[in-house]
C-alpha cells in the first residue's frame, strides 16, 4: 500500500481567502483523487487529478472554486478558493490504479470563519 | 447515477453484541470496498470484494458481496469498543474510471 501525507493537517481560515492543500505519495501512482467530507457525513468526490492535464471534476464542483494541479505521479494540490463557512470540511486525497484498492491520506481539516 | 444506500446510519451497542451493516444499490458494481475511519484520520481499507456471492472474513468481521453485485453486508461478531468508528462502503462503477461512490456511512459505537 502507498503512504500518503497531506499538508496542512488542519487550518482555520478567514472568509474570502484561499488555501492550498498538498498531497504527497511515496510511490508513483496512476490515479489521484480529491474528496470532501463534510462534518458527520460521508465522502464526496470532487475531482480526479490527472497528471499533465486538467483535472476531471464531478458534478457540482468547478475548477474556479477548486483548482487542482498534478505536476507528476507522486504529488497533487487542491486549492479551496474564496472560502466561505460552507467550505468547512475535511479534504482527503486518495490514490489507486484501475481495478485496485484506493488508499487515503489522513485528511486536512478546514474551518472557515 | 449510481447510488449506494447504507444502513443503519447510527448504531450504538454493548460490547459482545453482534451487528450487521448493509450497503444496497440498484446498480451493478465491479467491486465494492469497506473502509473504517476514526476521528482525525482518513478511511482505512478493510476489504475489497469483487466476485458475486463472495464472502471474506477478517477476524470477527465477515463481508459478503451479493450474487448480483448490487449489495454487500458487513457483519461483526462479538463487537468490542475498539470496533467503534465510521464504517463506509464504496463501490467502483462499471465505467472503470477508478472513481469510488460512497455510501452514507454507519457510525458505530460499542460501549464497554
Amino acid at each position: 500500500s502507498a503512504v500518503i501525507s497531506q499538508k496542512p493537517s488542519r487550518d482555520i481560515c478567514q472568509r474570502g481567502t484561499s488555501l492550498t492543500i498538498q498531497c504527497q505519495v511515496d510511490s508513483q501512482v496512476t490515479m489521484m483523487f480529491w474528496y470532501r467530507q463534510q462534518p458527520g457525513q460521508s465522502l464526496t468526490l470532487i475531482a480526479t487529478a490527472n497528471q499533465g492535464s486538467e483535472a476531471t471534476y464531478e458534478s457540482g464542483f468547478v475548477i474556479d472554486k477548486f483548482p487542482i494541479s498534478r505536476p507528476n505521479l507522486t504529488f497533487s494540490t487542491l486549492t479551496v478558493s474564496n472560502m466561505s463557512p460552507e467550505d468547512s470540511s475535511i479534504y482527503l486525497c486518495s490514490v489507486g490504479t484501475w481495478g485496485d484498492e484506493q488508499f487515503f491520506g489522513p485528511g486536512t481539516r478546514l474551518t472557515v470563519l | 447515477t449510481q447510488l449506494l444506500e447504507q444502513s443503519p446510519q447510527f448504531l450504538s451497542i454493548q460490547e459482545g453484541e453482534n451487528l450487521t451493516v448493509y450497503c444496497n444499490s440498484s446498480s451493478v458494481f465491479s467491486s465494492l470496498q469497506w473502509y473504517r475511519q476514526e476521528p482525525g484520520e482518513g478511511p482505512v481499507l478493510l476489504v475489497t470484494v469483487v466476485t458475486g456471492g463472495e464472502v471474506k472474513k477478517l477476524k470477527r468481521l465477515t463481508f459478503q458481496f451479493g450474487d448480483a453485485r448490487k449489495d454487500s453486508s458487513l457483519h461483526i461478531t462479538a463487537a468490542q469498543p475498539g470496533d467503534t468508528g465510521l464504517y463506509l462502503c464504496a463501490g467502483e462503477g462499471s465505467s472503470n474510471t477508478g472513481k469510488l461512490i460512497f455510501g452514507q456511512g454507519t457510525t458505530l459505537q460499542v460501549k464497554p
